[in-house]
């Protein structure tokens, strides 16, 4: 799987949009890009994926480049519960093995 | 319901205890895994299960155990661990192997080794 390369921090107003960048210069036509969070001490919960095309869910949206090496998560309006530590994935295993990389911690202050 | 349902929360083992960890999810989904993660690190895959068999081992230590009695439920037997096995333990699954479809954890087993 392609490797990923992430801020290790970033900071955010609460209210405002959250823009996290994810570099993947390797990644191959086959690999999908997945976005997790972990907030302190639970399990990482799914935010979302794609392949090709931009993609939006209730929680965010998945810019991915035309090229396919960068991609951005965008948090639209962060509040303080989006404070985590958010890890971008590429992933083309066949038996779903998701490598997971050091992540950038975000903090969301009032 | 995208619910993986881990047991238990906690848990603190002598090193000459045997233990299991329990993890259950009723989604219909083939494919579950065990992750390990250590403290401030990433969560690391540990076992792969795809329809019930057993496609990946990472090169685990023979003390962790896994097992899956069936569709819904994966099982991680513990023996004989050592203090360095301290972890957060992740349960996750997803309708299949195949890359492309979104893997669900569960909220972990912390482990505690005396």
């Amino acid at each position: 799987d392609a490797k990923t390369t992430q801020p290790p921090s970033m900071d955010c107003a609460e209210g405002r949009a959250a823009n996290l960048p994810c570099n993947h210069s390797t990644i191959s036509g086959n690999e999908y890009v997945y976005w997790y969070r972990q907030i302190h001490s639970q399990g990482p919960q799914y935010i979302i994926h794609g392949l090709k095309n931009n993609e939006t869910n209730e929680m965010a949206s998945l810019i991915i480049t035309e090229d396919r090496k960068s991609s951005t998560l965008i948090l639209p309006h962060a509040t303080l519960r989006d404070t985590a530590v958010y890890y971008c994935i590429v992933h083309a295993d066949s038996w779903g093995k998701l490598q997971f990389g050091a992540g950038t911690q975000v903090v969301v202050t009032p | 319901d995208t619910e993986v349902t881990q047991t238990p929360k906690h848990l603190v083992m002598g090193m000459t205890n045997k233990k299991s960890l329990k993890c259950e999810q009723h989604m219909g989904h083939r494919a579950m895994y065990w992750y390990k993660q250590k403290a401030k690190k990433p969560p690391e895959l540990m076992f792969v299960y795809s329809y019930e068999k057993l496609s990946i081992n990472e090169s685990v230590p023979s003390r962790f155990s896994p097992e899956c009695p069936n569709s819904s439920l994966l099982n991680l037997h513990l023996h004989a661990l050592q203090p360095e096995d301290s972890a957060l333990y992740l349960c996750a699954s997803s309708q299949d192997h195949r890359s492309g479809n979104t893997i669900y954890f569960g909220e972990g087993s912390w482990l505690t080794v005396v």
